[in-house]
C-alpha cells in the first residue's frame, strides 16, 4: 500500500478567494497521478490525470501542477465559487496497475 | 451516453446471505475497479481487472470475490457478507480517465 497523503483534511474559503492543497507520496514509482472532484451524493469525477515531473493541467479556474522529484502535486482553485465546494481526491496509478487513493481534501466555499 | 450502472444503488442484507453487485460500461474499457468508501478512510480498492479473465487483489481484498467474463461486466460478489462489509461501495472504468458508476450502499445486518 502507497501511502498518498493530502493536506489539509478540510479548508474553508471565502467567496473570491484562492487556494491551493497538496497531494504528498513517498516515491516516483508511478504510472499517473489522477485529481477527482466528489461532490456531496454524487460521485468522483476526474479532473486531471498527470503523468510526467513538471506537468501542469488547467481547467477553468482549477489548476494542477505535479513535482516526483519531491513528491507532491498542488490543485489550485483561482477565486472560488460556492460550486467549487466538494472534496477534491489524489490517486496513484501505481506500476501493478493498483489505484492509491488520498484521503481527500474537503473544500467549503463561503458565500 | 458513456456510463458505468452498478446495481442495486441500495441493499440491506443480513449476515451470512449471499449477494452480487453488477456493474457495466458502455465505453469498452479494458481496466475496471471496485472500490469501497467509509468515513475517514477514503476510497480503498477492493479488486481491479485489466480485461477479460484477468483479475487482481486491490488493497482490501478480503470477504470479495470478482469476476470479468465479459469485457462490460464486473460483478462484486459476497459470498458471506458481514457487518464490517456495510459500506459505500464503487465501481469504475477506465480508459485515459477513470468513470464512476453511482455507488452501491449497502448495509450488513
Amino acid at each position: 500500500i502507497l501511502n498518498v497523503e493530502q493536506s489539509p483534511q478540510s479548508l474553508h474559503v471565502q467567496e473570491g478567494d484562492s487556494t491551493n492543497f497538496t497531494c504528498s507520496f513517498p516515491s516516483s514509482n508511478f504510472y499517473a497521478l489522477h485529481w477527482y472532484r466528489w461532490e456531496t451524493a454524487k460521485s468522483p469525477e476526474a479532473l486531471f490525470v498527470m503523468t510526467l515531473n513538471g506537468d501542469e493541467k488547467k481547467k477553468g479556474r482549477i489548476s494542477a501542477t505535479l513535482n516526483t522529484k519531491e513528491g507532491y502535486s498542488y490543485l489550485y482553485i483561482k477565486g472560488s465559487q460556492p460550486e467549487d465546494s466538494a472534496t477534491y481526491l489524489c490517486a496513484l496509478i501505481l506500476t501493478d496497475y493498483k489505484l492509491s487513493f488520498g484521503a481527500g481534501t474537503t473544500v467549503t466555499v463561503r458565500a | 451516453e458513456a456510463q458505468v450502472t452498478q446495481n442495486p444503488r441500495y441493499l440491506i442484507t443480513v449476515t451470512g446471505k449471499k449477494l452480487t453487485v453488477t456493474c457495466s460500461q458502455n465505453m469498452n474499457h479494458e481496466y475496471m475497479s471496485w472500490y469501497r468508501q467509509d468515513p475517514g478512510l477514503g476510497l480503498r480498492q477492493i479488486y481491479y481487472s485489466m480485461n477479460v479473465e484477468v483479475t487482481d487483489k486491490g488493497d482490501v481484498p478480503e470477504g470479495y470475490k470478482v469476476s470479468r467474463k465479459e469485457k462490460r461486466n464486473f460483478p462484486l460478489i459476497l459470498e458471506s457478507p458481514s457487518p464490517n462489509q456495510t459500506s459505500l461501495y464503487f465501481c469504475a472504468s477506465s480508459g485515459d480517465e477513470q468513470f464512476f458508476g453511482p455507488g452501491t450502499r449497502l448495509t450488513v445486518l
